[in-house]
This record gives C-alpha cells, structure tokens and sequence, in this order.
C-alpha cells in the first residue's frame, strides 16, 4: 500500500521550454504532497509543501513562478518547471502524505531526471 | 536552522561484517528521526523511525538505530550485513520540516 508514481522517470528538453512532471498517489487520497530536488552526491532538498486545493507554499530560496506546483486533485499533484535552463538539470522527488501537515507520514515518488539541453 | 550530517559518503563491507552509518543533527528543538533506504532503481523506503520512548530503534532487514540526545545523533547500525543491503541510506530529520543528511551509498562485496 500507499504507492507514489512519477511521470515521466526522466526527460531531456531544451533551454527555454517547459516541463511538467506529475506525481500521483495510486491506492490512497494524499492530502498533502511535497516536492524535493537532490543534486548529485548531495541530500534531498524541500522544494515547497501543497495542500490539496490551496496554493503552495515554497521554501526560502525556491522560485514559485519558475517552478509551478498545482495539487488539484487528492492524487495527483504537478510540477512545472518553466523556461528550463541547464542549472534546472536536477533529480526531483515528490512524496505523499494521508494527513494534512503528517510531515512523518511521507510516502515516496521515483524520480524524475530532468536534463536541460 | 536545522542541518543533518552523515558521516561517510561511501562505504564499502564484505558480507557478515559490521555496520555503522553515522548521522548528526542539529536543531533545538525536539525532532522524530528517520532512516530511509533507497536500492537501486527502486523508491526510498522508511527503514526505521524514532520519535519518543525507547532510544533504541529497531527497523526492518535487521537494522536498528540508536538515538543519543546528548550527542545528537541517531546511528544506524546493523550486526552483519548482507550483499542485498547494497543502497544509499539517508538519516532524515523532522523539527520544523522534513531535513535529509547527503546519503551514505553502501556497498557490500559478496
């Protein structure tokens, strides 16, 4: 149980484009969803929190219009990375929780690799 | 702010020796402590968690972890591992949010 899916796992675009990589909770309704960013050899780094129905909220540092999250759904959340650049070229990670604000109950995505070209 | 660090980037065992991956925090406040496992191509799993009561955790395959308050750290340990337990491990922390150390990739020669 409690199974996260990511899409696509990977993905090569051109500088300028836009990509969105989706995260879906398949056998539960995940109130409230994250989305990390890992660099090589480094840790998982919080990107921004989403609660089902409200806006995200970003962490220090992260730019909420070039990285656009939409949790619409009770399971499925986006992450939209706009006018990609090369430096956007990273691992990202989303995770689900049951609870709303359940930090500990975090289940986890895949990956995506995004490659800006 | 918080911070967690591991202490090996990489380890390298036969099978049937001895594990220790180190992990430090720090924050002060009270925290739950984490350590998650991801194998090759596959998620990362939660192998085990501390958030009160007995220091000593113990977690699936055999792992178990070992909070010290006073030293801030939350070891993980297991007595004799096995080649399937090749992966990258992460301590994690939560105090105001979720905080994972850098990793610790493991890689046990059969």
């Amino acid at each position: 149980g409690a199974v996260v899916s990511q899409h696509p796992s990977w993905v090569i675009c051109k500088s300028g484009t836009s990509v969105k990589i989706e995260c879906r909770s398949l056998d539960f309704q995940a109130t409230t969803m994250f989305w990390y960013r890992q660099f090589p050899k480094q840790s998982l780094m919080l990107m921004a929190t989403s609660n089902e129905g409200s806006k995200a909220t970003y962490e220090q540092g992260v730019e909420k219009d070039k990285f656009l999250i939409n949790h619409a759904s009770l399971t499925l959340s986006t992450l939209t990375v706009t006018s990609a650049h090369p430096e956007d070229s990273s691992f990202y990670i989303c995770s689900a929780s049951t609870l709303s604000g359940a930090l500990y109950e975090q289940h986890f995505g895949p990956g995506t690799r995004l490659t800006v070209t | 702010a918080q911070s967690v660090s591991q202490h090996n980037h990489h380890v390298i065992l036969s099978e049937a020796a001895s594990l220790e991956l180190g992990c430090n925090y720090s924050y002060g406040g009270t925290v739950n402590l984490f350590w998650y496992v991801q194998y090759p191509g596959q998620h990362l799993q939660l192998l085990l968690k501390y958030f009160s009561g007995d220091p000593l955790v113990k977690g699936i395959k055999g792992f178990e972890a070992e909070f010290i308050k006073s030293k801030f750290s939350f070891n993980l340990r297991k007595p004799s591992v096995q080649w399937s337990d090749t992966a990258e491990y992460f301590c994690a922390v939560i105090g105001e949010k979720l905080v994972f150390g850098a990793g610790t990739i493991l890689r046990v020669k059969s």
